[in-house]
């Protein structure tokens, strides 16, 4: 069965600043995707990135990026130059199977 | 083209009674899958239903079911309700490829209230 973790409830990042939000995971699957979701105060779930690990090149969407790590199963998200609009649950997922989610806050 | 629609969007219950909740997916796609999430537990995978056949199930008591219609939409049944099944519910709607699926498309999800 596909697992996703997220290790940090919480995170916070200072206006233009970076932040890194991580994630693992586990599958038996041989090729696959990885995505970061984001929900803001709306509910409404929106597709941030994703990544076919079946592909070595990091997937890069403008201000967002991912690390991806195959070998380690671990899939960060990268937030550059922070934006107020960036605060939200971030949630990893493989698959259907999703991570607990991360709630990011950005400060003026 | 439409996207998920979940119906209704809002839902008071009293305990012990039961609630049924619906979700059509994007045309086209096979797979319909139901989340719990809770302010302290996150999101929760419930179930998938993939060509009417439940395909993946989490780890939920047996008061939660779900089906899937031939046309792909879904229904989520909870029975005997209990105060802490107070949740938003999302349903997200996939091509159904498993783990080659490129995007799942989520509903704006229906808050149930069990009071």
């Amino acid at each position: 069965a596909q697992t996703v973790t997220q290790s940090q409830p919480e995170m916070s990042v200072q206006e233009a600043e970076t932040v890194t939000l991580s994630c693992t995971y586990d599958t038996s699957e041989s090729d696959y995707y990885l995505f970061w979701y984001k929900q803001p105060p709306s509910r409404q779930m929106i597709l941030v990135i994703r990544q076919e690990a079946y592909k070595q090149q990091n997937a890069t969407e403008n201000r967002f990026s991912v690390n991806f790590q195959k070998a380690a199963k671990s899939f960060s998200l990268k937030i550059s130059d922070s934006q107020l609009g960036d605060a939200a649950m971030y949630f990893c997922a493989s698959g259907m199977r999703f991570g607990a989610g991360t709630r990011l806050t950005v400060k003026p | 083209k439409a996207g998920v629609t979940q119906t209704p969007r809002y839902l008071i219950k009293t305990r012990g009674q039961q609630v049924t909740l619906s979700c059509s997916p994007i045309s086209g796609h096979r797979s319909v899958s139901w989340y719990q999430q809770t302010p302290g537990q996150g999101l929760q995978f419930l179930f998938e239903y993939f060509s009417e056949t439940q395909r993946n199930k989490g780890n939920f008591p047996g008061r939660f079911s779900g089906r899937q219609f031939s046309n792909s939409r879904s229904e989520m049944n909870v029975s005997t309700l209990e105060l802490g099944d107070s949740a938003l519910y999302l349903c997200a709607s996939s091509l159904g490829t498993g783990a080659m699926d490129t995007e799942a498309f989520f509903g704006q999800g229906t808050r149930l209230t069990v009071v």
